[in-house]
């Protein structure tokens, strides 16, 4: 069993739609990583949470410690966000676990 | 954050061949990541480069097929040789920026893209 997994693995949604990707870890953490991953490969990192709540734009992500689990939320889906979301958690150290990743298309 | 600046963005090489990977922060950073990305799979740590010293190679790694170079903390080489087509995948560079505590944010290269025909 992976250490992170996310659900769905893959996901199609229509343009304006609202969207959430889960992440359950099975480890302590001490920090948990929601990344994008583009189709040439470039990957940004899009939130650092250790706790709470954090919004940047249409893209929010919570995080849940006591039960291992944090969400990605994306409001009003644009085709732009076509892309794989990847949740990674860093241990007490400087690397990081990766999921398998969540592929999302949206559709105009 | 750091700014990563990675070459080449793609090849194809052939086999028996290798094929070196720059990566070029623009600022000095201390820890610095090779991953590989093989199709459909997720990101697969393969060393810590090291400024100064060897890099730290992850189980299943080995210092004679990618070999590292760090010669300074703003710069990196990995080098894939000689590659079979198993070794097709996306190669990254990543740096880590301690943001407090044990806590570390991540920056990404934009990735190589490698074709091993």
């Amino acid at each position: 069993k992976n250490e992170v997994e996310q659900s769905p693995q893959n996901l199609t949604a229509q343009e304006g739609e609202f969207i959430t990707i889960n992440c359950s870890y099975s480890v302590g953490i001490s920090a948990l990583h929601w990344l994008q991953q583009h189709p040439g490969g470039g990957i940004v990192s899009l939130f650092m949470l250790s706790s709470g709540k954090k919004k940047h734009g249409r893209l929010i992500a919570t995080i849940n410690i006591q039960e291992k689990h944090s969400s990605l939320h994306i409001t009003a889906s644009h085709p732009r966000d076509s892309a794989v979301y990847i949740c990674a958690v860093t241990l007490n150290t400087d690397k990081l676990i990766f999921g398998t990743g969540t592929r999302l298309q949206v559709f105009p | 954050s750091a700014v990563i600046s990675q070459k080449p963005s793609r090849d194809i090489c052939q086999r028996g061949t290798s094929l070196t990977i720059q990566c070029q922060v623009d600022s000095q950073v201390t820890m610095m990541f090779w991953y590989r990305q093989q199709p459909g799979q997720s990101l697969t740590l393969i060393a810590t480069a090291n400024q100064g010293s060897e890099a730290t190679y992850e189980s299943g790694f080995v210092i004679d097929k990618f070999p590292i170079s760090r010669p300074n903390l703003t710069f990196s080489t990995l080098t894939v040789s000689n590659m079979s087509p198993e070794d097709s995948s996306i190669y990254l560079c990543s740096v880590a920026v301690q943001g407090g505590l044990a806590n570390y944010g991540y920056t990404f290269g934009s990735g190589t893209r490698l074709t091993v025909v």
